[in-house]
Parts: structure tokens; sequence; C-alpha cells
């Protein structure tokens, strides 16, 4: 079956322009997360839903960035005034069922943002 | 906090050499524990996980991990190397129940490099 899917797949923005990230989950998962993977790095967590509701987002580094996932299904990262140091790979990445610690994520191919 | 520790950036084999790639973890509570690997220019595959059970845990392609409680390790292992198996390959840990256990922590990744 189809897999999570992100676009677009590469992003190239200059400095202070906003950007917008989609998100399409595997159909029937509840919960949808994004990560930043900076280069050389492991990603990092941003934020969680379950369905529309937006339960943690304890990862954004500020104020310019943005999630939503108005339907419970497709999701937005927007990332405002963006800056040479949100330059990473967003990845996105979904799974069926909530609260439920043994639930597998499984992930996008990644959108590959750079701020130039 | 949940951490993952990866020590080794690199390791290399020869194809058809059985293959280690070392991970400790730090939690509080019980331990979730995920492998996932990454190709060039693609999103993260998931391999095995760890929830309860059966120390030794079997995944895809071949692969298989360790948990170890008192070593707090889960080293991922396969008994013979493929070319194939080149990748950056990540060990992830799943958040405690106090600090949003949905999120994945992962590792800094190590790079396999399997020769022919």
């Amino acid at each position: 079956g189809a897999g999570v899917s992100q676009s677009p797949r590469y992003k190239v923005a200059k400095r202070g322009q906003d950007v917008a990230l989609r998100c399409d989950p595997i159909s029937g998962h509840v919960s949808l997360f994004w990560y930043q993977q900076a280069l050389g790095q492991g990603p990092e967590f941003l934020t969680y839903f379950q369905n529309e509701a937006q339960l943690d987002k304890s990862g954004l580094p500020s104020d310019r960035f943005f999630a939503e996932r108005p339907e419970g299904s497709v999701s937005t990262l927007k990332i405002q005034r963006t800056q040479q140091e949100d330059s990473a790979v967003y990845l996105c990445a979904s799974s069926f069922h909530r609260d439920r610690v043994a639930d597998t994520q499984y992930f996008g191919p990644g959108t590959r943002l750079t701020v130039l | 906090a949940q951490s993952v520790a990866q020590p080794e950036d690199q390791v290399n084999v020869a194809e058809g050499n059985p293959l280690t790639v070392k991970c400790t973890y730090s939690v509080s509570g019980n331990p979730y524990l995920f492998w996932y690997v990454q190709y060039p220019n693609r999103g993260l595959q998931f391999l095995l996980k760890y929830i309860t059970g059966d120390n030794l845990v079997k995944g895809s392609y071949g692969f298989e991990a360790e948990f170890n409680k008192s070593q707090t390790s889960f080293h991922l292992k396969k008994p013979s190397a493929l070319v194939s198996d080149s990748a950056l390959y990540f060990c992830a840990v799943r958040g405690g129940m106090n600090t949003g256990f949905q999120k994945l922590v992962f590792g800094t990744g190590t790079r396999l490099l399997v020769s022919p």
C-alpha cells in the first residue's frame, strides 16, 4: 500500500521567505509526527498530532514554526521568515494507533529545505 | 530524559562477515527501542523494535537485535553482511511516560560500509 508521502521533496528559499511543507500520512493512521534532521545528525522531534489535535509541540524551535492538521489527515508544517539555520531535512511520520508505545512510526522521504 | 548513544560513526565490514552496530540507551521506566535504516535521499525505513518479551528481536532483511537490560544496550546484528546493507543506521528510544512518550529520541547514526 501507499506509504507516507511528502511534498515538495526539495525546497530552496531565500532568507526571510515563508515556506509550507506538506505531509500525506498512511490512510487511517491516527498519529502524525514531524521531525527535523540536520546534516549529519539524527532526527529531532518537532511536533505530534493525534487526529486533528496537536498534543505536543515542545520540539518546535521558535514561534516561526507552525504545524496544522485541520481534518486529521494531511498536515502542513509552515516556517515563517526562514533563516539559514532552518536548513535541514523535514521528516513526517505516521502511526496507526494512539497512545500505544508499541506502535511503529512509518516515515516519509522527507523535504530537504535549503535557505540561502 | 531519554537518550541514545551510538558510539561508532562508521562500521566497516567485508561482505559475508557478521556485522554489529552498537547502541546504548538511557530511559526512565520500560525501554521501547527501535532500529531504522536510511538510504541516501530516502526517509527512514523501520527494521525492528523491542517492546517486551524475548531479548532477541528479529526484523526485516535478516537483521536482528539483542536487548540487554543490565548493559542498557540494543545492538543491531546480521550474521552475513551484504554490500546492499551499506547505509546509515539509527537507534531510537520511545519517550518516557512523563515527557511526551509518543516521540522517538534518536541517536546520531552509524554509517555501515560493506565492502565486496
